[in-house]
């Protein structure tokens, strides 16, 4: 069963805009992962956020994350054409193996 | 860099035939995965492994086998293809320790027909 559901499911902005999405998992965790992925392609690595942390920055992205409510949210600033993709959050178990659980994505478009 | 390389990239199958998805990996990474992408579902995964010799189910593994001679390779096999089975088929691969991020191959679109 899915773990994570993103939210929105489709996000439209204008270019230089930023972009949240925010994502909501239902049991403990280890780690959350938000991970993009461009039409066609496989998915690729952006931030992981351990569950002791509450908030990460990597260039333009910004990810925080809250134990107590189970959810985490995902902040693209300044956003540009080439962000246009679907973005997915993936949650670590516990098991003590690196198990990723997916979300279904929001898919964000980036208009020039 | 190869990374993850998975073959084909695209395959048709009528129902009832079997074949295999390649998944092979250069990094010496211990944990191999096979998730399959659908229309509004995100991925789900199909089966794991730990290491050579060692698999086990995720959360959709009917009609599906796999197995682990090498840490490098990681294919997936369609017993008897299904329409049910048609799909987007992507392999991962990452350390077997937490907090550590996955690598995708391209993916395999498969169309059962």
């Amino acid at each position: 069963s899915q773990q994570g559901e993103e939210d929105p499911q489709a996000l439209s902005i204008q270019e230089g805009e930023n972009a949240t999405m925010n994502c909501s998992y239902k049991t403990s965790i280890n780690n959350l992962q938000w991970y993009r992925q461009n039409s066609g392609r496989g998915l690729v690595h952006l931030i992981l956020i351990r569950s002791n942390e509450r908030e990460k920055h990597s260039g333009r992205l910004r990810v925080t994350l809250d134990t107590s409510k189970k959810s985490s949210s995902l902040l693209i600033t300044a956003s540009r054409a080439a962000d246009t993709a679907s973005y997915f959050c993936a949650t670590g178990s516990n098991s003590g193996y690196s198990t990723l659980t997916f979300g279904k994505g929001t898919m964000l478009l980036v208009s020039p | 860099n190869a990374g993850v390389t998975q073959t084909p990239k695209f395959q048709v199958l009528k129902t009832g035939q079997s074949m295999t998805l390649q998944c092979a990996q250069d990094m010496n990474h211990e944990y191999m995965s096979w998730y399959r992408q659908d229309p509004g579902m995100g991925l789900r995964l199909i089966h794991y492994s730990v290491g050579a010799g060692i698999t086990d189910q995720g959360e959709v593994p009917n009609g599906y086998n796999v197995s682990r001679s090498t840490t490098e390779d990681f294919p997936l096999r369609l017993l008897s293809a299904a329409p049910s089975q048609t799909s987007v088929y992507f392999c991962a691969s990452s350390y077997t320790r937490q907090n550590t991020e996955a690598f995708f191959g391209q993916g395999t679109r498969l169309t059962v027909v």
